[in-house]
């Protein structure tokens, strides 16, 4: 069963940083692309950022860009997004996803999500 | 930020047939890029209920089906119920190949 289980989200003041981790199990983790996708209180899904299945190609959105880093470890089957420079309006549930290997391209999983507010 | 349109909401009695749009341009979906559906059950995470346009993943049930032409896409549901009460996001790509998402559609049954 594919599981993603994300951490780290909590209460930041606006400029702070934070550390989401994503732990995943039940695929082969080394062959899928990933993302994060968020969505703020009451509003739609918003694309953060995605990596490549061996890290060496990574995408962001506008609004993060320069200050949200994705990173993967492979050999512990886990995937990060380090956010520093942080606003009130990156408030969201932060969601790790997984990205089919069918060619498709969909997000065939998403985990729980992690809260991340940012206010003073 | 969202850059595909979906009406804000739809509503059906049960065992009606409801159906949502996602519109794009030619940036996204007009592109040739697949398109996706998600569906959102009041506090959970979003699930892939349709993938590549019109395919079901194993275990959605068949009165959910999805089409695409030209700019644009739908998802419909037949035989609606009420355990289909959920918010539905339409997703595809653009030209930098970054996930774009549709604004969302609430869908409720009378």
């Amino acid at each position: 069963e594919v599981q993603l289980v994300e951490s780290g989200g909590g209460l930041v003041q606006p400029g702070g940083s934070l550390r989401l981790s994503c732990s995943a199990s039940g695929f082969t983790f080394r062959g899928n692309a990933l993302h994060w996708v968020r969505q703020a209180p009451g509003k739609g899904l918003e694309y953060v950022s995605a990596i490549s299945s061996n890290g060496g190609s990574t995408s962001y959105a506008d609004s993060v860009k320069g200050r949200f880093t994705i990173s993967r470890d492979n050999s512990k089957n886990t995937l990060y997004l380090q956010m520093s420079s942080l606003r009130v309006e990156d408030t969201a549930v932060y969601y790790c996803v997984k990205e089919d290997r069918d060619g498709y391209n969909s997000f065939d999983y998403w985990g729980q999500g992690t809260l991340v507010t940012v206010s003073s | 930020q969202s850059v595909l349109t979906q009406p804000p909401s739809v509503s059906g009695a049960p065992g009606q047939r409801v159906t949502i749009s996602c519109t794009g341009s030619g940036s996204n979906i007009g592109a040739g890029y697949d398109v996706h559906w998600y569906q959102q059950l009041p506090g959970t995470a979003p699930k892939l209920l349709i993938y590549g346009n019109s395919n079901r993943p194993s275990g959605v049930p068949d009165r959910f089906s999805g089409s695409k032409s030209g700019t644009s896409a739908s998802l419909a549901i037949t035989g609606l119920q009420a355990e289909d009460e959920a918010d539905y996001y339409c997703q595809s790509y653009d030209s930098s190949l970054r996930a774009v998402f549709g604004t969302g559609t609430t869908v409720t049954v009378l």
